[in-house]
């Protein structure tokens, strides 16, 4: 099946440091990724809509100076997390949606990397 | 706006026992409903699916029903297995082209 591929899976980081993290589609390719943020104890929220060749679309409340995302090709996302501080530990994870799937539901073109652990010191 | 609330974790069960995990919504039209699975290390998977009220999904022996009328989508399975410890997220999305909305996601330890 379908293979999202992300990295780190866990980083630690002094603040004023910046980390990058990787989303891959490993099997297909994809003109749209999504990044989601966790904080413990809170849902999974959605930080941004990442579009192949096209600046990324942000909601509400998400800094896109301080996350950047670049979707350059068809199989990477990368999310930077700039000058990061420990407000910003969390638990990050991509999503990558199979344009060429097979299947009819949004659900079954839909696949998840394993997440990111990120702690700022 | 839209929402998912589903119970707090961890849950805890010994192997065979019967589970509940209950998932409510608040949605501004008409959602399908998800039950995601993210064992250890890994991605998020879907479990199971229901687009319509009064639809039951099913998968690996959990099922969920589409409750229009609770607005809820309860997760349920028979007798549990130490396998099935993991975490386990409600989501929704009103259509193809949107995001899925989550829960916090709950975490179910099951020990033998």
């Amino acid at each position: 099946g379908a293979v999202v591929s992300q990295h780190p899976s866990w980083v630690i980081c002094k603040s004023g440091t910046s980390v990058k993290i990787e989303c891959r589609s490993l099997d297909f390719q994809a003109t749209t990724m999504f990044w989601y943020r966790q904080f413990p104890k809170q849902s999974l929220m959605l930080m941004a809509t990442s579009n192949e060749g096209s600046k990324a679309t942000y909601e509400q409340g998400v800094e896109k100076d301080k996350f950047l995302i670049n979707h350059a090709s068809l199989t990477l996302s990368t999310l930077t997390v700039t000058s990061a501080h420990p407000e910003d530990s969390s638990f990050y994870i991509c999503s990558a949606r199979n344009v060429g799937g097979t299947g009819k539901g949004f659900d079954e073109k839909l696949f998840f990397g394993s997440g990111t652990q990120l702690s700022v010191l | 706006g839209n929402s998912v609330t589903q119970m707090e974790g961890p849950v805890t069960l010994s192997e065979e026992a019967f589970l509940t995990i209950n998932c409510t919504y608040t949605a501004t039209g008409y959602p399908s409903l998800f039950w995601y699975v993210q064992y250890p290390g890994e991605g998020l998977q879907l479990l199971l699916k229901a687009t319509k009220a009064d639809d039951k999904g099913s998968n690996k022996g959990f099922e969920a029903t589409y409750r229009k009328e609770t607005t809820s989508f309860h997760l349920e399975k028979g007798s549990v297995q130490v396998s099935d410890s993991a975490v386990y997220f409600c989501a929704l999305t009103l259509s193809g082209n949107t995001p899925l909305v989550f829960g916090k996601g709950t975490r179910l330890s099951v020990i033998a």
